[in-house]
């Protein structure tokens, strides 16, 4: 079975702090990926980044980046300087080998950047 | 340009009503489509997917349905909400190498 913890409910910071949000993933697949979507007041879902299992590479865009690490089924992204535009729900997604393409989802990390 | 559009953006609907969300998307052929529930709570639930037209699959048993009438348009519905069919549908597209994009939801309130 798959699965996508995010153990952090909620997480609150003030501005200009930076902040790791934790996402630890479950799968039996050895091709699979890996996602980070952010979803603002507004609702819309915005994808963030797109990894997979291959490329264990840390990605950084801007204040972003991402820490996969295949030894502990762990894909972190943490921002950097922290702004109250980041203000929203986080989550985390997995796709495996599975038919349809199907993604799994973390429950969500809210971040609250307080000026 | 690829795009998706997902209408309407609310709905109230009484316990009992139809239902009909549409999605359609832009650009592609033969795309992978997705809806996705997110209940008070925030957990992102798959109901169904459709890798091509007349496919559809059910993750959940639900009061909910879909169809796939045309390459690039994507239904759910309902023949009696029920209360707990409140929530935010989301409907998605399988872009591969960018992800999924998602539609701008539609925040249904069953009253």
């Amino acid at each position: 079975a798959q699965k996508v913890t995010q153990a952090q409910t909620e997480i609150s910071v003030v501005e200009k702090e930076d902040v790791t949000l934790d996402c630890v993933y479950e799968t039996r697949d050895t091709t699979y990926y890996l996602f980070w979507y952010k979803q603002p007041p507004s609702g819309e879902l915005v994808f963030l980044i797109r990894r997979n299992s291959f490329d264990e590479q840390n990605e950084i865009s801007g204040r972003y980046s991402w820490n996969f690490q295949k030894s502990t089924s762990s894909f972190n992204f943490t921002i950097t300087a922290s702004q109250v535009v980041d203000s929203a729900v986080y989550f985390c997604a997995l796709r495996g080998n599975n038919q349809g393409g199907k993604l799994i989802f973390g429950q969500g990390t809210e971040l609250s950047v307080k000026p | 340009s690829q795009t998706i559009h997902q209408w309407p953006a609310t709905l109230v609907q009484p316990v009992g009503s139809p239902l009909s969300l549409e999605c359609t998307v832009e650009g592609t052929s033969n795309p992978n489509l997705y809806w996705y529930r997110q209940a008070a709570g925030r957990g992102l639930q798959l109901l169904f997917y459709s890798v091509g037209i007349g496919q559809i699959s059910s993750e959940v048993p639900q009061n909910l349905s879909a169809s796939r009438p045309q390459d690039r348009q994507f239904i759910l519905s309902s023949k009696k909400l029920l209360l707990s069919d409140s929530g935010f549908y989301l409907c998605a597209w399988d872009r591969t190498d960018y992800g999924y994009t998602f539609g701008s939801g539609t925040r249904l309130t069953v009253v």
